[in-house]
């Protein structure tokens, strides 16, 4: 069975702390997509990455970056000098696409940035 | 391009009542998703749709119906709402196939039953 946890429930921060929400993942498949997902308080969802399973290079945008770690199944999102706009709840997920690109959240981590 | 758009942004119902929400997307995506977010949690899928005329259930189909006639449509039914299908609702819709894409999401319906 396909799993996410992200055992982080709650994390809160001063401006300009650099923070990392960690995210663990269980699957048996070979071909997976790994995603992050932003949800502020106006309650949307707003894509952040996507990596697919067989490309481990970390990726950097901005003050995001994202660490994929196949060995410890884990894809953990790094925000670097956090500002009180990127307080929200986010979201990783996984999906096969060979299982209808259905989406397993995890539970989210609530980011409280403060001034 | 609108997207997906999610219609109504908030409703009230009575327990009992039926209702339907409604989604759209202008993608031409061929997956189209519903999933519903309890307080608190991550979002669990409903049920999903691979093209016109196919559905399949998702994790937690009880008390909920859908079709899909159209690409563009993946309306969610209620039949007779319960307190536990209070939630916030998403419809997503994705392209899969030789290039897939991320899941795009609409706005969300917020469902209170009481």
């Amino acid at each position: 069975a396909q799993k996410v946890t992200q055992a982080q429930t709650e994390i809160s921060v001063v401006e300009k702390e650099d923070v990392t929400l960690d995210c663990v993942y269980e699957t048996r498949d070979t071909t997976y997509y790994l995603f992050w997902y932003k949800q502020p308080p106006s309650g949307e969802l707003v894509f952040l990455i996507r990596r697919n399973s067989f490309d481990e290079q970390n990726e950097i945008s901005g003050r995001y970056s994202w660490n994929f770690q196949k060995s410890t199944s884990s894809f953990n999102f790094t925000i670097t000098a956090s500002q009180v706009v990127d307080s929200a709840v986010y979201f990783c997920a996984l999906s096969d696409p060979n299982q209808g690109g259905k989406l397993i959240f995890g539970q989210g981590t609530e980011l409280s940035v403060k001034p | 391009n609108a997207g997906v758009t999610q219609t109504p942004k908030f409703r009230i119902l009575k327990i009992g009542q039926s209702m339907t929400l409604q989604c759209a997307q202008d993608m031409n995506h061929n997956y189209m998703y519903w999933y519903r977010q309890d307080p608190g949690m991550g979002l669990k899928l409903i049920y999903y749709s691979v093209g016109a005329g196919i559905t399949d259930k998702g994790e937690v189909p009880n008390g909920y119906n859908v079709s899909r006639s159209t690409t563009e449509d993946f309306p969610l039914r209620l039949e007779l709402a319960a307190p536990s299908q209070t939630s916030v609702y998403f419809c997503a819709s994705s392209y899969l196939g030789p290039t897939n894409t991320e899941a795009f999401f609409g706005q969300g319906t917020r469902l209170t039953v009481v």
